[in-house]
């Protein structure tokens, strides 16, 4: 069964440019999560979709961050116009069940982003 | 948010078991314990959780104070494999899986 998969793996832009990240689920899997880690600091939540509803987008730092999911299957996460302060790495993971305990998240390897 | 506290990083030989502690005082009765790990160049990667009785599985166990205010993880033969960054998670109550809060973790060192 493949895992999570992350596209691209790296991307280098220059502040002001528009980046879109992607990210494949497991298949079947309605939840999806998006995570980052910026420089020197902890992984941090960003938001949740179940299938192609956000359930909750409380980690998002501001609107130059919009998350999709179009048809609950692949999502997006494209950040316009980035700045210097989004460079990191941005994860995505999935599950099959949300919440209690059996929710255990499948983590993908991650998009590099650095912003010039 | 509840937190969690561990060590910033530890050292182990190969084929000898590391014990990883964790402490989250303020833990609720509700929160269930999740570990996970993060080997270079990967995402985290989950180990496992519990509640309030110790757990097995085939990757590491994990050992629950009775007061839950700290646990440890049990890796029972490290390999060099094993060497990442270990978080210690509570997972916070709610109706979706969305209260994963990473602390700084632990980076595990393994010698040969």
């Amino acid at each position: 069964e493949a895992g999570v998969t992350q596209f691209p793996s790296h991307s280098v832009i220059e502040k002001g440019q528009t980046v879109t990240l992607r990210c494949d689920p497991i298949s079947g899997h309605d939840n999806l999560y998006w995570y980052r880690r910026v420089m020197g600091k902890e992984i941090k939540f960003l938001l949740h979709f179940v299938k192609e509803s956000k359930q909750d987008e409380s980690g998002m730092p501001n609107n130059r961050f919009l998350a999709e999911r179009t048809g609950g299957t692949y999502s997006t996460l494209k950040v316009q116009p980035a700045e210097l302060e989004d460079s990191g790495v941005y994860f995505c993971a999935s599950s099959l069940y949300a919440g209690g305990p059996g929710d255990t998240q499948y983590f993908g390897p991650g998009t590099r982003l650095t912003v010039l | 948010d509840a937190k969690t506290t561990q060590p910033n990083s530890m050292e182990s030989n190969e084929e000898e078991p590391v014990h990883l502690p964790c402490n989250h005082s303020t833990i609720s009765g509700t929160d269930y314990i999740h570990w996970y790990r993060q080997l270079p160049s990967q995402g985290p990667e989950y180990v496992i959780h519990g509640l309030t009785s110790n757990v097995n599985n085939r990757m590491a166990s994990l050992a629950i104070a009775e007061d839950r205010k700290s646990s440890t993880l049990i890796l029972h033969r490290a390999t060099l494999r094993d060497a990442a960054v270990y978080y210690c998670i509570l997972r916070l109550p709610g109706d979706y899986g969305q209260n994963f809060v990473f602390g700084p973790g632990t980076r595990l060192s393994v010698l040969p």
